[in-house]
């Protein structure tokens, strides 16, 4: 079972619009639309914030988006904010009824 | 309101045993299936298990397939771990995840409880 591929970081200053990549394959994440996406700050549990490639849970703010275009899927945050700046994990459910994350992103808020 | 409340974690020599539970509360158990995620120290996060509803499917990840058993008893709410031949990379905080309707995002997490393999 491999991960899905992350970059490790990425920085944006605030105001300012930052894309994470996600890369699988057609076995997971190009495959089913059951990407999603999860914000973990220090020392706490991870938080959903975009399933189904695109959808956001109720109380998510709308300047998280994500969407997907082949075997990669990605997550926008626009208006970059200092409360952004956490790890960032993707997942995607795979063709072996696993599920797979991607290796995480530290965003820094500049 | 949701929770889910993990326990059981603990310091064991490699090759031992150690059993999680996790205690749900604020939803119909039995509807969900249940998931237990883990993060080693400084790491990122790795799927485990996953058990349906009635517990009749189970899923595990290669790195614990055949170690680890999950399951569930739906008339006390809670999803347990065993966790056998316990190794050093074993060595995480495990969380236990409700989803989200359906399987495989999750929508509530435990605050984790961690498992320590050494000698």
């Amino acid at each position: 079972q491999s991960a899905l591929t992350q970059p490790a970081s990425v920085s944006g200053s605030p105001g300012q619009s930052i894309t994470i990549s996600c890369i699988g394959t057609s076995s997971d994440v190009g495959g089913y639309n059951y990407v999603s996406w999860y914000q973990q700050h220090p020392g706490k549990a991870p938080k959903l914030i975009i399933y189904d490639v695109s959808n956001r849970p109720s109380g998510v703010s709308n300047r998280f988006s994500g969407s997907k275009s082949g075997n990669t899927a990605s997550l926008t945050i626009s208006g970059l904010q200092a409360e952004d700046e956490a790890d960032y994990y993707c997942s995607s459910y795979t063709s072996s009824d696993t599920l797979a994350f991607g290796g995480g992103t530290k965003l820094t808020v500049l | 309101e949701v929770q889910v409340l993990e326990s059981g974690g603990a310091l064991v020599q490699p090759g031992g045993s150690l059993r999680l539970s996790c205690a749900a509360s604020g939803f119909t158990f039995s509807s969900y299936a249940m998931n237990w995620v883990r993060q080693a120290p400084g790491k990122g996060l790795e799927w485990v298990s996953t058990i349906s509803g009635s517990g009749d499917s189970t899923y595990y990840a290669d790195s614990v397939k055949g170690r680890f058993t999950i399951s569930r008893d739906n008339s006390k709410n809670t999803l347990y771990l065993q966790m056998n031949s316990l190794r050093a990379e074993d060595t995480a905080l495990y969380y236990c995840a409700k989803p989200l309707a359906g399987a495989w995002r999750f929508d509530y997490w435990g605050q984790g409880t961690l498992v320590t393999v050494s000698s």
